[in-house]
């Protein structure tokens, strides 16, 4: 079993629709939850940290539900920029890390 | 400019060949991983090392071989063991302390075998 599993998608959506991803992680013991998007071609750099009490950046919000074992991010109003390939990853209780494998979103003019 | 850089780009391997791709960062981070990224899937971990001289193998580090002689730096061996290496190859680090600290990334080099 995955220690990480996404959706992979793709998502394809207009400009301005909210889209949901969702992770389920295996490992209840883990310690740390982020986001990461990914550019094609490029490195994976730190969308935002999701926290038990959920939290929201600007047009992100992400949620944690420790209980089911799942993380969700939220994106509204999307742009053209947003198009990427976005990372679930989970931190264990040592400083390993584990990934998703990502789900792709492309936005649609 | 605070980062971690990873060089080169583009590299090379002919078969039966060792190269070491070069991972340097000046963000004082304890903590330096290697992962690989294969098309369509997660990135695996190949070893980390949270402080100088000492090590730890990941999922996959079989054919590979790391060093950490210097806080900064931590370059990755793909040897002649290795029998598929053709990947972006990442390189990541991050603090220990607080806890909680995420990875910063570099570049990347993508490796292909001639």
């Amino acid at each position: 079993r995955k220690e990480v599993e996404q959706d992979p998608g793709p998502f394809n959506v207009p400009e301005g629709a909210t889209v949901a991803f969702n992770c389920t992680y295996s490992n209840s013991a883990s310690q740390s939850f982020f986001w990461y998007r990914q550019d094609c071609r490029k490195e994976p750099k730190l969308l935002m940290s999701v926290y038990s009490s959920g939290n929201e950046d600007g047009r992100f919000t992400a949620q944690l539900n420790r209980a089911s074992q799942y993380i969700s991010l939220l994106i509204r109003d999307s742009k053209l920029s947003d198009s990427a390939t976005y990372l679930c990853v989970v931190r264990d209780t040592g400083n390993q890390f584990y990934f998703g494998t990502g789900t792709s979103l492309t936005v649609i003019p | 400019d605070g980062g971690i850089t990873q060089s080169p780009k583009y590299l090379f391997r002919k078969e039966g060949q060792n190269v070491t791709l070069s991972c340097e960062q000046n963000l004082n981070h304890d903590a330096m991983y290697w992962y690989r990224q294969d098309p369509g899937q997660g990135l695996r971990l190949i070893y980390y090392s949270q402080i100088v001289n000492d090590f730890q193998k990941g999922d996959i580090a079989e054919g590979y071989s790391v060093s950490r002689e210097k806080k900064e730096s931590f370059p990755l061996t793909v040897t002649s063991a290795q029998k598929n290496p053709t990947a972006f190859y990442l390189c990541a680090s991050r603090r220990l302390w607080p806890d909680g600290e995420t990875q910063y990334f570099g570049p990347g080099t993508r490796l292909l075998v001639l």
